[in-house]
């Protein structure tokens, strides 16, 4: 079964506080991505990994950091976060044709 | 500019009218998808189209490269079909650009 996954699902954080956002697949794809998406702009790209350490910026990386040491994990992390940073992160990966997303992180930064 | 339009922005349908969603893009393109976001906000991918014409049950969409335009055709609406709707186009080197999507409701 062809599965995307992302923990947590819901977080709440303080302004200045560090968070990691996890994904994993289980599909083997090298390509994996971080994207957020707010009211009205869409989802747009933080990030995307063509494989292990072979991360490449994406439209909106200012603020963000990855880290992919296994094929299969991609995690996502803002060191002290600010609160324009609350929104709904989706993790992907993705074959030569498709992708395939998580079900998201919503998180809120007070 | 925008690389990815998708009109209309929003849509409101009679339970068993039929509906033509319309995705334009500004260059060119490697492949392309439309995907489905539920209310509560997941995605689900609907066809990977980058060209041609691919029917699932009451779903259908049509790639025209030379026209940079992709549609999605829902036959016989019904209230489970709303949501969101989003095109994305892979642009190259495995990078994709989404439209703002079509919201939809079906109304009963």
């Amino acid at each position: 079964d062809m599965k995307v996954t992302q923990m947590p699902r819901y977080l709440i954080k303080r302004m200045g506080e560090n968070v990691l956002l996890e994904c994993g697949q289980d599909m083997s794809h090298e390509t994996m991505y971080w994207y957020r998406q707010d009211p009205g702009l869409g989802l747009q790209l933080i990030y995307i990994s063509y494989d292990v350490d072979s991360n490449s910026e994406g439209d909106i990386p200012k603020g963000y950091r990855v880290s992919r040491k296994k094929r299969e994990h991609f995690s996502l992390i803002l060191d002290s976060a600010k609160t324009n940073q609350t929104s709904v992160y989706f993790c992907a990966s993705s074959s030569i044709y498709e992708q395939y997303f998580g079900p998201g992180t919503r998180l809120t930064v007070l | 500019g925008q690389q990815v339009q998708q009109s209309p922005a929003s849509l409101v349908l009679q339970e068993g009218e039929n509906a033509e969603l319309q995705c334009n893009f500004s260059t060119s393109l490697n492949s392309m998808q439309w995907f489905y976001q539920r209310p509560e906000g997941s995605l689900v991918s609907l066809f990977y189209n980058p060209s041609g014409t691919k029917q699932s049950g009451r779903l259908t969409s049509t790639t025209v490269i030379k026209e940079r335009r992709s549609s999605l055709h829902i036959s016989s609406s019904q209230i489970t079909d709303s949501g969101t709707y989003l095109c994305a186009i892979n642009t190259g080197n495995y990078k994709y650009v989404f439209g703002a999507g079509t919201r939809l409701k079906v109304i009963a």
